[in-house]
C-alpha cells in the first residue's frame, strides 16, 4: 500500500482563486508529520508547510494552509489568492519514526498550472 | 550563504565509471539524507545520517552505491561501475533533530541536486 498518495498529477487554477492539492497518507506510527514541498521548474524543494500528528490546529504560513483530517488520514495543502509564481510540482510528504530510524516518504507529486 | 550545497551540479559519465557527490549540509544540522529523483517522480529515499552514523540504507541502494560522512559534516555519495539507470537527480537534505517527543517540524532543507547522466 501507497504510504503517501496525491491522486492528481495536474490541476490548473486561475490566477488569484484558491486551490486544493489532495493528499492522504497511511502510518502506523503514532507520532508522525507531515509536510508539503514545492518543486519548481529549477529543480530545488522548497519547504512550505508542517503539520504535527499532534496539532490540534491545522497549519498556516501565509497564503498556504493544511487542512488536516486526522481520522480520514489526509492533509492537503490549500493556496489561496493563486499567483503565477506558483506553477510547480508540489510534494506531500511523511515523516515516521519506525524501528528507531526516522523515515521520510513522499508522494508522486501534483503539478499546478496556474492561469493568467 | 547558508543553505544546504552540493557539487557538482551536473555529471555525465559513461557507463561503467565511478561517480562520487559531495554535499555540504546547513552547519548545525545534525541529519543529512540522500534521495534520488526521477523525472515526473517524488524523490525516493536513499540513506540518513544522524550525525556520522549511517542509520538507515534503503533497499534501493545496491551494493554499488555508498555513503560516508566521516566526520559529521559533509556527506559523499559514491556510485561504482554506473549504469543507464542510475541517470536521475540526487538530492541531498539535512535537517535538526531532537528528541522523538520534541521533534518538533525537523523540517528537511534540500541542496539543489545533482543530475547524474549515464550514457
Amino acid at each position: 500500500a501507497q504510504k503517501i498518495t496525491q491522486t492528481q498529477p495536474g490541476m490548473f487554477v486561475q490566477e488569484k482563486e484558491a486551490v486544493t492539492l489532495d493528499c492522504t497518507y497511511d502510518t502506523s506510527d503514532p507520532s508522525y508529520g507531515l509536510f508539503w514541498y514545492k518543486q519548481p521548474s529549477s529543480g530545488e524543494m522548497i519547504f512550505l508547510i508542517y503539520q504535527g500528528s499532534y496539532d490540534q490546529q491545522n497549519a498556516t504560513e501565509g497564503r498556504y494552509s493544511l487542512n488536516f483530517q486526522k481520522a480520514r488520514k489526509s492533509a492537503n495543502l490549500v493556496i489561496s489568492a493563486s499567483q503565477l509564481g506558483d506553477s510547480a510540482m508540489y510534494f506531500c510528504a511523511m515523516r515516521e519514526f519506525l524501528s528507531g530510524t526516522y523515515k521520510y516518504i513522499f508522494g508522486t507529486g501534483t503539478r499546478l498550472k496556474v492561469l493568467a | 550563504d547558508t543553505g544546504v550545497s552540493q557539487d557538482p551540479r551536473h555529471k555525465i559519465t559513461k557507463r561503467g565509471q565511478n561517480v562520487t557527490f559531495r554535499c555540504d549540509p546547513i552547519s548545525e544540522h545534525n541529519r543529512l539524507y540522500w534521495y534520488r529523483q526521477t523525472l515526473g517522480q517524488g524523490p525516493e529515499f536513499l540513506t540518513y545520517f544522524q550525525n556520522e552514523a549511517q542509520l538507515e540504507k534503503s533497499r534501493l541502494l545496491s551494493d554499488r552505491f555508498s555513503a560516508e560522512r566521516p566526520k559529521g559534516s559533509f556527506s559523499t555519495l559514491e556510485i561504482q561501475r554506473t549504469e543507464q539507470g542510475d541517470s536521475a537527480m540526487y538530492l541531498c537534505a539535512s535537517s535538526l533533530g531532537g528528541e522523538v517527543r520534541r521533534e518538533g517540524q525537523g523540517e528537511q532543507f534540500f541542496g539543489p541536486g545533482t543530475r547524474l547522466t549515464v550514457l
